[in-house]
């Protein structure tokens, strides 16, 4: 989803449905991204990544795809299940290998 | 990955008290870690980077007197709040490994 401001986008979706998962990134020169999964009052936690050479990647009940054209990331989930609720934020890195994180979305999963 | 520990959890302090946040690498020896504050419903935003035996580089806007970052081995990084005032309220949070990042659990800090 998209947004304006400083609110998250949230992305509310029925438990079994599939969910995707947008982000944009703005720096051409990176080369690794990053799916990271934060609930409420932890920290993030890594589910999958990608480098630039590939365009898909799939783990279980994830996929990411990267658009290097459009400079665009997505986060598949199959099945979503109540426990997937959480906060997602892809996070890129270039030459410096630290991440820079994006807005982040929020996913509602409802049972 | 490596598996990184915070303490505490969560803070409460008084305004104008300091307050440390310790960030322990379990399995893995970190010459480099990193701090990020998160605010409500925002992402998280990289404070500083500590490095192991020297000072620490901090991002453009991060006061470098007001959080005081040491890293004294290779497995803890710790950060001092000083002076803390309620607009330093906020998620605090470690994290090791470059590319990959591996993060502790968060510190909820609430200055009163």
């Amino acid at each position: 989803g998209e947004s304006v401001g400083l609110h998250l986008p949230t992305l509310s979706v029925q438990e079994g449905d599939n969910s995707i998962i947008n982000c944009a990134y703005s720096n051409s020169a990176s080369d690794y991204f990053i799916w990271y999964k934060q609930e409420s009052g932890k920290g993030p936690q890594f589910i999958i990544d990608i480098r630039s050479n590939m365009d898909k990647r799939q783990g279980q009940r994830v996929t990411v795809l990267l658009n290097k054209t459009v400079k665009h990331l997505s986060l598949q989930i199959a099945a979503t299940q109540p426990g997937d609720s959480a906060v997602y934020f892809c996070a890129e890195t270039g030459g410096s290998y630290i991440p820079t994180f994006g807005r982040g979305t929020s996913l509602i999963v409802h049972p | 990955g490596a598996v990184v520990s915070q303490h505490p959890s969560w803070v409460i302090c008084k305004s104008g008290t300091s307050v440390k946040i310790e960030c322990r690498s379990l399995d893995f020896q970190a010459t480099t870690m990193f701090w990020y504050r998160q605010f409500p419903k925002q992402s998280l935003m990289l404070m500083a980077t500590s490095n192991e035996g020297s000072k620490a580089t901090y991002e453009q806007g991060v006061e470098k007197d007001k959080f005081l970052i040491n890293h004294a081995s290779l497995t803890l990084s710790t950060l001092t709040v000083t002076s803390a005032h309620p607009e330093d309220s906020s998620f605090y949070i470690c994290s090791v490994g470059e590319g990959e990042a591996f993060f502790g659990q968060g510190t909820r800090l609430t200055v009163v």
